[in-house]
């Protein structure tokens, strides 16, 4: 399967600890985004990278949030001190857009976060 | 400040009929409008999208219009079928941002009936 790949799918963690999600977007694209969707809401963007240059985050990412993609390949989003607020589905996208128009988002399956 | 609407939350069709999803946008300068269909514990998958410079696209029983003077934009699926069945969002491109920089309507679950 080539298309973009979650890990952990889900993970159940405890208020206060720290959680780190993966993402491998599809071969050779060089854009690619983290969002996050709750129960019965549209995906809301909170961070995307070009290559490994992270150029946009969301005004509502908190401090608390970090995401890296080394060599620009898969991308690392990490939660510190997590709250009961941050449960929810975490969702990676690639894409192969150049300058300009840009493409087609392609989204992983997600990583469920459970805070309890 | 920057908002995508859509309209009806939930949608119940009978197999063969047309549904239709409305959304509208707040930012003028929105310029890419991506529909995307969610099933069940998977992620969006795009099933159509439109750019601003034009004003209506088909792609088999899909089809979406947008009246950029409006600030609204629909998605028509015909001849429905069961597997059409599943969460549709809009979406409209961030001012300023990316083209995958997209503000999301919160969804319509659609049901076709057999």
């Amino acid at each position: 399967d080539t298309g973009v790949s979650q890990d952990p799918r889900h993970k159940i963690t405890k208020r206060g600890q720290n959680v780190t999600f993966r993402c491998d977007p599809i071969s050779e694209h060089n854009r690619l985004y983290w969002y996050r969707q709750t129960l019965g809401q549209g995906p809301e963007f909170l961070t995307y990278f070009q290559n490994e240059a992270q150029l946009e985050k969301s005004r509502l990412l908190s401090d608390r949030f970090s995401a890296e993609r080394p060599k620009g390949s898969f991308s690392t989003l990490e939660i510190q001190r997590t709250e009961q607020g941050d449960s929810a589905m975490y969702l990676c996208a690639s894409s192969a857009g150049s300058t300009g128009a840009g493409g087609e988002l392609f989204f992983g399956e997600g990583s469920r976060l459970t805070v309890l | 400040g920057e908002n995508v609407e859509q309209h009806p939350s939930t949608l119940s069709v009978q197999e063969g009929d047309s549904a239709v999803i409305k959304c509208t946008y707040s930012d003028s300068a929105s310029n890419y409008f991506p529909w995307y269909k969610q099933e069940l514990g998977k992620g969006p998958q795009l099933i159509i999208d439109i750019r601003s410079n034009v004003g209506e696209k088909k792609d088999q029983r899909i089809a979406v219009t947008l009246n950029k003077t409006a600030k609204h934009f629909s998605l028509h699926i015909t001849e429905t079928q069961p597997e059409d069945s599943a969460v549709y969002f809009c979406a409209a491109s961030r001012r300023g941002g990316s083209q995958g920089n997209l503000i999301f309507g919160k969804g319509t679950k659609l049901s076709v009936k057999p």
